[in-house]
């Protein structure tokens, strides 16, 4: 089993769709948890962390469940400029060891 | 901007050869990591150095090896270089706290003929 899974995509929704996006970890000792935004032949770009109380940035809510070792983005009225890949991120306990997901691409349609 | 440089952006190389790719750290950051992320695929931690001192490492052979200098800068070596190392490479620096984000330098994209 990979340490950080997520929904494999891409999704392909249009203009002001909400979306969500799953995650689950491994590993049950990981401390921290992101959501990286990377576009298309570019670094990766911190989204937002991801707070146990669940947390919200905007159009942006994310939500962890430790019992279940999961982690969800939600985007809500989705903008072209939306599209990219979402990338879960999970820092492992003893240093900064930071493991990333596959991503899951995401395409916002006009 | 996030203040992290890599050098080269692009280099193309044959197989059995070596490589250095190099990265510059945001000013007062003492962490470096390095990561490989091949296409389609997310980033894989490769390793991490904090103040000189390799602190943790990835899945990757011995031949992928690292230094940090005194002003926190950094390099990625990798010998014997194989068909599979053609990635790109990402250089992330950051204070070193479990709960700190990171700041990825641009890249390198690595092609081994």
């Amino acid at each position: 089993r990979k340490e950080v899974e997520q929904d494999p995509g891409p999704f392909n929704v249009p203009e002001g769709a909400t979306v969500a996006f799953n995650c689950t970890y491994s590993n049950s000792a990981s401390q921290s948890f992101f959501w990286y935004r990377q576009d298309c032949r570019k670094e990766p770009k911190l989204l937002m962390s991801v707070y146990s109380s669940g947390n919200e940035d905007g159009r942006f809510t994310a939500q962890l469940n430790r019992a279940s070792q999961y982690i969800s983005l939600l985007i809500r009225d989705s903008k072209l400029s939306d599209s990219a890949t979402y990338l879960c991120v999970v820092n492992y306990p003893y240093g900064q060891n930071f493991v990333f997901g596959p991503g899951t691409r995401l395409s916002v349609l006009p | 901007e996030t203040g992290v440089t890599q050098s080269p952006t692009h280099l193309i190389k044959t197989r059995g050869q070596q490589v250095t790719l190099r990265c510059s750290s945001q000013s007062g950051h003492n962490t470096v990591s390095w990561y490989q992320q091949a296409l389609g695929q997310g980033p894989q931690f490769i390793f991490q150095y904090y103040r000189e001192e390799e602190n943790g490492r990835g899945n990757f052979p011995p031949r992928f090896s690292g230094l940090q200098f005194p002003n926190y800068s950094s390099e990625l070596n990798v010998n014997a270089l194989e068909l599979d190392d053609s990635a790109l490479y990402l250089c992330a620096s950051s204070l070193g706290q479990p709960d700190e984000k990171l700041f990825f330098g641009s890249g390198t994209q690595l092609s081994v003929l």
